[in-house]
């Protein structure tokens, strides 16, 4: 199975900060990388696909970036609604395994 | 508007079994491939399985933590999904969530709310 592993776990940020989390794959997966937003109670929420396609009504502010093992979600201006966990999920093979969550917090 | 609504969680014994219901509207169901995702209580997310369309001929794809007890069905003449969950384990205490694939291989696009599952005895 691959491996997803994400970084941090948790960060603290503050409204307006520019954010980065990191996702490294087992074994490269090519582009085949999705993000997902969750809030507390909620179910997930997909962002981008494929690595850095954003999902139709995504805000901008969202950005992925990467291929093959190392890939990155940015969120350009942080916003009071984007405090949530992220998850990236590589659909290269199955099983389709998901990272262990980045939760954003504010500082 | 494309919805997703899951039902039949619960309090289950040790052993016991357990089938969830993914009722969809909004689509056409038939075109797409189907999953079910889990979350323990305070984990993160698990994908668990993959029911293709009848394109595919309806295969279905497991989790290993999951192969041999849980079965991924559909009907897609009621427009539902289905997982059957047998000699259930206390560690399969989750919300289960069914997802919808947009296309071929890709990762889930709309999700249902979840149905909270508990194993105990």
């Amino acid at each position: 199975d691959i491996q997803m592993t994400q970084s941090p776990s948790s960060l603290s940020a503050s409204v307006g900060d520019r954010v980065t989390i990191t996702c490294r794959a087992s074994q490269g997966i090519s582009n085949s990388l999705a993000w997902f937003q969750q809030k507390p109670g909620k179910a997930p929420k997909s962002l981008i696909t494929a690595a850095s396609s954003l999902q139709t009504g995504v805000p901008s502010k969202f950005s992925g970036s990467g291929s093959g093992t190392e890939f990155t979600l940015t969120i350009s201006s942080l916003q009071p609604e984007d405090f949530a966990t992220y998850y990236c999920q590589q659909y290269k093979s199955y099983p389709f395994t998901f990272g262990g969550g980045t939760k954003v917090e504010i500082k | 508007e494309v919805q997703l609504v899951e039902s039949g969680g619960g309090l289950v014994q040790p052993g016991g079994s357990l089938r969830l219901s993914c009722a969809v509207s909004g689509f056409t169901f038939s075109d797409h491939h189907m999953d079910w995702v889990r979350q323990a209580p305070g984990k993160g997310l698990e994908w668990i399985a993959r029911s293709r369309n009848k394109t595919k001929t309806y295969t279905t794809e497991y989790a290993a933590s999951v192969k041999g007890r849980f079965t991924i069905s559909r009907d897609d003449s009621k427009n539902s999904l289905y997982l059957q969950m047998n000699n259930l384990k206390t560690e399969d205490t989750a919300v289960y969530y069914c997802c919808r694939s947009p296309a071929g291989t890709s990762p889930c696009d709309y999700w249902g709310q979840g149905a909270l599952v508990i194993v105990s005895s």
